[in-house]
């Protein structure tokens, strides 16, 4: 596709259920991002990966949030036991790579643990 | 450490003047800057990077933004205000050498009155 695909666009789940957010980046791009956006709150960096090298997990909030991508494209964000305050706007973007490489997000997948 | 401040939560301008959405950065290393815009329930857009070169950087809808080193700056300023520029901006910096990660500020929402 054109631009960063995400799915589901919005995610209602209980409390401790697992959840699985989908991010399809620009086709050809080696950096992928997962950034969270909490209700009137700025970006909080999450995770990112870039081409075959260790992902940075520093942004990870908990043992419950996990992601991974496979094959060097696709990629899923994994929470585990969701709690409320995980409640929130999941932003995957990609880029070519790093350095001046313009950053392209998804519009996002909007989660409500009730 | 790496930052970036946005000083204002909130501008307000009214149309046909021009704007100015302020933005810092934390000295380390060169920085590659970046403005990014979020309409409601939306993705971030982008707008405009420096990379090199010439300080002042145009980009989409009139945008443009000027990378001051010396006050260490990378102020957003658009000629002439409309009220469809009404949105949240967001200021960003990465810098060489590190993972790649954008780091953004907390956000700047403009509103351009009739």
């Amino acid at each position: 596709g054109a631009g960063v695909s995400q799915s589901p666009s919005n995610k209602v789940t209980e409390k401790g259920k697992d959840v699985e957010l989908r991010c399809d980046p620009i086709s050809g791009h080696t950096a992928l991002y997962w950034y969270r956006q909490s209700l009137g709150q700025g970006l909080e960096f999450l995770i990112y990966f870039q081409g075959n090298s260790a992902p940075d997990k520093s942004g990870l909030p908990s043992d419950r949030f996990s992601a991974e991508r496979t094959g060097g494209s696709v990629s899923t964000l994994t929470i585990q036991r969701t709690q409320q305050e995980d409640s929130a706007v999941y932003l995957c973007a990609s880029s070519l790579g790093q350095g001046g490489n313009t950053i392209y997000f998804g519009e996002g997948s909007w989660l409500t643990v009730v | 450490a790496q930052s970036v401040a946005q000083p204002e939560d909130q501008v307000n301008v009214a149309e046909g003047n021009p704007l100015t959405v302020k933005c810092t950065y934390s000295v380390s290393g060169n920085p590659y800057l970046f403005w990014y815009v979020q309409y409601p329930n939306r993705g971030l857009q982008f707008l405009l990077k420096y990379i090199t070169g010439d300080n002042l950087v145009k980009g989409s809808y009139g945008f443009e933004a000027e990378f001051n080193k010396s006050q260490t700056s990378f102020h957003l300023k658009k000629p002439s205000a409309l009220v469809s520029d009404s949105a949240l901006y967001f200021c960003a910096v990465r810098y060489q050498g590190n993972t790649g990660k954008l780091i953004f500020g907390q956000g700047t929402t403009l509103q351009v009155k009739p």
